[in-house]
């Protein structure tokens, strides 16, 4: 059965430093993966998508994420982050059946000033 | 984004009463689903709709029944509330136009069960 793992339930990062965000999935084809950003008290806004083609795909509010089949990851990336974008971030991949998706348990991103 | 509603958006109701949810999307999109939210579990699967009168359990369907009589509303019904449905309940579509299709989310209903 196909499953996400997010390994860090918190991150923090200083105002202006990198971002990574670790995912990894377990499907036996070709999967179908997103990342979701949930402001608090929000529903969940779509960053990106994967579904075929360039492995590094880019998404909207400055992030990218780059799918590595040999690693079953696709995490998530941005160069420099704003307090703006302190969140929870989901990984998700899709079941390729119904356009079900399931979703990774979320990693809540702190900013430090 | 998406025109999709859902409400009430905030809910407190006693152990044992029924409690319908409400989902109306505005897209004409085929497929609705009904998650749960709760802390250190993600987004989980109650039910999804296919289309009109066509519904199906996904990963915690006890405790719950849907109804989708029009393309446009999807309810979620619990019909004895339970302290453990107290969960924030979000609904979403996807167009499923014959390729695979992102979700998307409305804003999310509050359930307290008291």
């Amino acid at each position: 059965a196909q499953s996400v793992t997010q390994p860090d339930i918190h991150i923090t990062v200083s105002e202006g430093a990198s971002l990574e965000l670790r995912c990894n999935y377990s499907y036996g084809a070709t999967p179908y993966l997103f990342w979701y950003v949930q402001s608090p008290g929000q529903g969940l806004q779509l960053l990106l998508k994967y579904f075929s083609g360039d492995t590094l795909v880019q998404g909207i509010k400055g992030f990218e994420a780059e799918f590595k089949r040999s690693q079953s990851s696709f995490n998530l990336r941005k160069p420099s982050v704003h307090w703006s974008d302190a969140a929870e971030y989901f990984c998700a991949v899709g079941e390729n059946r119904d356009d079900k998706i399931i979703f990774g348990k979320g990693t809540r991103l702190h900013i430090l000033p | 984004d998406a025109g999709i509603t859902q409400s009430p958006r905030h809910k407190v109701t006693e152990t044992g009463t029924p409690v319908t949810l409400r989902c109306h999307q505005t897209e004409n999109h085929r497929y609705m689903y009904w998650y749960r939210q709760d802390p250190g579990h993600g987004l989980r699967l109650i039910h999804y709709s296919y289309g009109v009168k066509d519904t199906d359990k996904g990963e915690v369907s006890d405790g719950y029944s849907v109804s989708r009589s029009k393309t446009e509303d999807f309810l979620l019904t619990l019909e004895s509330a339970t302290s453990s449905q107290t969960s924030v309940y979000f609904c979403a579509i996807s167009p499923s136009d014959g390729s695979y299709n992102e979700q998307f989310f409305g804003p999310g209903t509050r359930l307290t069960v008291l």
